[in-house]
């Protein structure tokens, strides 16, 4: 149980495009979902949490507009990065909670490579 | 302010050792506390997590870890490494200010030598 998925895997886009990436819940009702950033050989820096039909918390320093993220169901939450730039070139990944409970369960990643 | 380190960035170990990687936090409440690992490419597995109740935890693969309130620290242990253990092993904290967003330390890479 808690399964956790990401689509599409990989992903590789022209500056200036958008691209759009999915977090899904399989098996259990995803309260919250979080979006996080990671760079090679680094951490995981948390980008901002959503919660099922409210807009989105964004951390400090990662721009709204940028990363439009849209928790529209108990199982679905995307992050579009739009007019994406070489340096949005990371490892992206979701996770999710429910209810009251701690514990996040992770997506597998997106790698986004902007060329 | 809350923080996490995990004060080695590498460690080596030989197939069959044991293990320990350390893991210190600063935090005002009462954490929350996750070991997650990730190999090359992939997303997080959680190891084991601590809430409270007994202060040595079990995990999977093998693992544990123990909670030391006096010295801020989560430590994980394996008493015997298996070259599959090998990958990026990241500590996090939740709870208190964070709500429930978890601030992740920077990891620790294993390597494991024959």
């Amino acid at each position: 149980g808690a399964v956790v998925s990401q689509h599409p895997s990989r992903v590789i886009c022209k500056s200036g495009t958008s691209v759009k990436i999915e977090c899904r819940s399989l098996d259990f009702q995803a309260t919250t979902m979080f979006w996080y950033r990671q760079f090679p050989k680094q951490s995981l820096m948390l980008m901002a949490t959503s919660n099922e039909g409210s807009k989105a918390t964004y951390e400090q320093g990662v721009e709204k507009d940028k990363f439009l993220i849209n928790h529209a169901s108990l199982t679905l939450s995307t992050l579009t990065v739009t007019s994406a730039h070489p340096e949005d070139s990371s490892f992206y990944i979701c996770s999710a909670k429910t209810g009251a409970l701690y514990e996040q369960y992770f997506g597998p990643g997106t790698r986004l490579t902007v060329t | 302010a809350q923080s996490v380190t995990q004060p080695d960035i590498h460690i080596t170990v030989s197939e069959g050792a044991s293990l320990e990687l350390r893991c210190n936090y600063s935090y005002g409440a009462t954490p929350y506390l996750f070991w997650y690992v990730q190999s090359p490419g992939q997303g997080l597995q959680l190891l084991l997590k601590y809430f409270s109740g007994d202060t040595l935890v079990q995990g999977i693969k093998g693992f544990e870890a123990e909670f030391k309130r006096s010295q801020s620290s989560f430590n994980l242990r394996k008493p015997s490494v298996h070259w599959s253990d090998a990958a990026e092993y990241f500590c996090a904290v939740g709870g208190g200010n964070s709500g429930y967003a978890l601030n992740f330390g920077k990891g620790t890479s294993l390597l494991v030598t024959p």
